[in-house]
């Protein structure tokens, strides 16, 4: 299995641009997660999708941040427009079902940089 | 969501036992203890997780207090491999949010 892949790696940008960051589940996950990982707030959970239907985004910071799961091999995170303090590390991760049994699998990440 | 604390960080042998601790006093009946660690400039990895009993895995074992208000990760032999941030997690049955602390840098010397 690929595992969960995500594109880009690396993201380099102005202030103000759009940003879109992808996510590839593992094939016959249903839940997918996207994390935000700082130096100062540490890895938080932004958003989540079971069934590709959105469950919680009561992590996303701001209107900036939007996502979507159009169907259940791809999701997407946008920031528009991007800002300085939205650099971090962006993991997106999978899971098959909901509960505390199931453990997550995460992507590699995508490093962004918003100068 | 029950809070965990778990010392800022750790140093091991290689090729000797270490013992990750965690505390969790708040913890409820139905909460499962979750590890995950981070090795450098990768994403969380499941390490493993329990509910009373101890378990055994093949990357660790997971030490459950009696009373649930503690546990300990341990690595029996760690390797240089094993330096990696490890975070200990509670989530309830029905949980599918994973609450990430500060977790335990761990740092294995040769």
């Amino acid at each position: 299995d690929a595992g969960v892949i995500q594109s880009p790696r690396h993201e380099v940008t102005e202030m103000g641009q759009e940003v879109t960051l992808r996510c590839k589940p593992i094939s016959g996950h249903n839940s997918l997660f996207w994390y935000r990982q700082t130096m100062m707030r540490g890895l938080e959970l932004l958003i989540y999708f079971n069934n590709n239907v959105p469950i919680d985004d009561s992590g996303m910071p701001e209107d900036r941040f939007s996502a979507k799961m159009p169907n259940a091999s791809f999701s997407t995170l946008k920031i528009q427009p991007s800002e300085p303090r939205d650099s971090a590390v962006y993991f997106c991760a999978s899971s098959l079902g909901r509960q505390s049994l199931v453990s997550q699998y995460f992507g590699p990440g995508t490093r962004l940089l918003v100068l | 969501d029950a809070k965990t604390t778990q010392p800022n960080s750790m140093e091991s042998n290689e090729e000797e036992p270490v013992h990750l601790p965690c505390n969790h006093s708040t913890i409820s009946g139905t909460d499962y203890i979750h590890w995950y660690r981070q090795l450098p400039s990768q994403g969380p990895e499941y390490v493993i997780h329990g509910l009373t009993s101890n378990v055994n895995n093949r990357m660790a074992s997971l030490a459950i207090a009696e009373d649930r208000k503690s546990s300990t990760l341990i690595l029996h032999r760690a390797t240089l491999r094993d330096a990696a941030v490890y975070y200990c997690i509670l989530r309830p049955e029905y949980g599918n949010k994973l609450v990430f602390g500060a977790g335990t840098i761990l740092r294995v010397k040769s």
